[in-house]
């Protein structure tokens, strides 16, 4: 079966570009998580969603950054305008309710 | 203080060693707890759930300390293969797992 799924797997841009992370979810699973990963700050929860809609966003950083999920199959995290210090592994996870299964990771560098 | 704190380590064991982690954790009303391991530039994968009354699978042992709030990991007969980050979760609202991670403890097993 395939796991969770995310593209691009590696992203660099430069700063004040938009950044456009997407996700495909494992079937049948409700959850939705996006995270982030830095040496500094570990792993930290930016947005949830169940059944496609967003639950608690408090974890995102600022404006620049939003989440979408149009449809079970698809979600999106997009940083507009990107900044060095966005520089991170982006972790989309799924759950059908119990633990979370993580995607392999985007991971963008800001230059 | 962060909710969920774990000794980053490295933990440097030779083979066949015993070796145990700690993680802490704030909130008293927390409802599930995990440790997921994550290797070099890979995703969490979950290594085993933790329940109330400890458990076991293989040389991995999980115990809870509600008391004291804090989960504890015990890896016996140490492998070259358990080199890794170990990170513990908390899920503080039992809201779809939406876990809250710990900074991670790395291990090294020598030979």
């Amino acid at each position: 079966d395939a796991g969770v799924i995310q593209s691009p797997r590696h992203e660099v841009t430069e700063m004040g570009q938009e950044v456009t992370l997407r996700c495909k979810p494992i079937s049948g699973h409700d959850y939705l998580f996006w995270y982030r990963q830095t040496m500094m700050r570990g792993l930290e929860l930016l947005i949830y969603f169940n059944n496609n809609v967003p639950i608690d966003d408090s974890g995102m950083p600022e404006d620049r950054f939003s989440a979408k999920m149009p449809n079970a199959s698809f979600s999106t995290l997009k940083i507009q305008p990107s900044e060095p210090r966005d520089s991170a592994v982006y972790f989309c996870a799924s759950s059908p309710g119990t633990n979370p299964f993580f995607g392999p990771g985007t991971r963008l560098t800001v230059l | 203080r962060k909710e969920v704190e774990q000794d980053p380590g490295p933990f440097n064991v030779p083979e066949g060693a015993t070796v145990a982690f700690n993680c802490t954790y704030s909130n008293s009303a927390s409802q599930s707890f995990f440790w997921y391991r994550q290797d070099c530039r890979k995703e969490p994968k979950l290594l085993m759930s933790v329940y109330s009354s400890g458990n076991e699978d293989g040389r991995f042992t999980a115990q809870l300390n509600r008391a004291s709030q804090y989960i504890s990991l015990l890896i016996r007969d140490s492998k070259l293969s358990d080199s890794a980050t170990y990170l513990c979760a908390v899920n503080f609202n039992n809201a779809g797992n939406m876990l809250t991670f710990g900074g991670g403890t790395r291990l090294m097993v020598k030979p």
